[in-house]
C-alpha cells in the first residue's frame, strides 16, 4: 500500500486560477513529518514546506497555502492565482520516526504534474 | 539557487566508460544522499551517508560505487552501466547525520545521465 499517495496525476489550470495539490499520507507513528518538494524541468527539487505531526497549524507563504489536517490524514497545498512559473511536478513526501526517519530519505507520492496555461 | 551543486549537469557515456558524478555542498551539513529518478517517477533512494560514512546502501549494483572524500563532497563513480540506467541522478544533504524525521533533505539540480 501506498504510505503517500497524490492522487492527480496532472491537473491543468489557466493562470490566475486557484489550484489545490492534494495528498493523502498513511503512518502509524505520532511522530513524522510531511513535506511538499517542487520539481520544474530544469530538475531540481526545491523544498517548499515541511510540517510536524504536533502542528496542524495551516500555513501561508505568498500564493503558497498548505492545510495539515491529521483527522482526514491529508496535507493538502493550494496555489492561489496561479501562474505559468507554478508549472511544475509536484511531490508530497513523508518522513516516519519508525522508518529511520530523515537520514534513512524520504518517502515520495508519484508527484502531481501541474500546466499552468498562459 | 541550490547549495547543493552537482556537475556535471549532462553526460552521456557508453556502457564500457567509468565516469563520476560529483556533488559539494557547503551548508555543514553531516548526511548526504545519492537519489536515482526514472522518467514520470518519484527520486528513489540510493546511498546514505552519515557523517561521512555509508549508513545505507539500498541493494544498489556494484556497477555504482559512491565515495564521501570529506564532508562537503559526495561522488557516484559509475562503471559498465546499462541503458536502463539512463536516469536523473540526484544528490541531496540534510543538517543532521542522525535519523530524525525532521530532517530536511536539500536537493541539488541533478545530473542527467544517459548510457548510449
Amino acid at each position: 500500500a501506498q504510505k503517500v499517495t497524490q492522487a492527480q496525476t496532472e491537473i491543468s489550470v489557466v493562470e490566475k486560477e486557484d489550484v489545490t495539490l492534494d495528498c493523502v499520507y498513511e503512518t502509524r507513528d505520532t511522530t513524522y513529518y510531511l513535506f511538499w518538494y517542487k520539481q520544474p524541468p530544469s530538475g531540481e527539487l526545491v523544498f517548499l514546506i515541511r510540517r510536524n505531526s504536533f502542528d496542524e497549524q495551516n500555513e501561508i507563504s505568498g500564493r503558497y497555502s498548505w492545510n495539515f489536517q491529521k483527522s482526514t490524514s491529508s496535507f493538502n497545498f493550494t496555489i492561489t492565482a496561479s501562474q505559468v512559473v507554478d508549472s511544475a511536478v509536484y511531490f508530497c513526501a513523508l518522513s516516519e520516526r519508525s522508518s529511520g526517519g530523515g537520514a534513512d530519505g524520504l518517502t515520495f507520492g508519484k508527484g502531481t504534474h501541474l500546466i499552468i496555461q498562459p | 539557487d541550490t547549495e547543493v551543486t552537482q556537475t556535471p549537469k549532462h553526460l552521456v557515456m557508453g556502457m564500457t566508460n567509468k565516469k563520476s558524478l560529483k556533488c559539494e555542498q557547503h551548508m555543514g551539513h553531516r548526511a548526504m544522499y545519492w537519489y536515482k529518478q526514472k522518467a514520470k517517477k518519484p527520486p528513489e533512494l540510493m546511498f546514505v551517508y552519515s557523517y561521512e560514512k555509508l549508513s545505507i546502501n539500498e541493494s544498489v549494483p556494484s556497477r555504482f560505487s559512491p565515495e564521501c572524500p570529506n564532508s562537503s563532497l559526495l561522488n557516484l563513480h559509475l562503471h559498465a552501466l546499462q541503458p536502463e540506467d539512463s536516469a536523473l541522478y540526484l544528490c541531496a544533504s540534510s543538517p543532521s547525520g542522525q535519523p530524525s524525521p525532521g530532517n530536511t533533505i536539500y536537493f541539488g539540480e541533478g545530473s542527467w545521465l544517459t548510457v548510449v
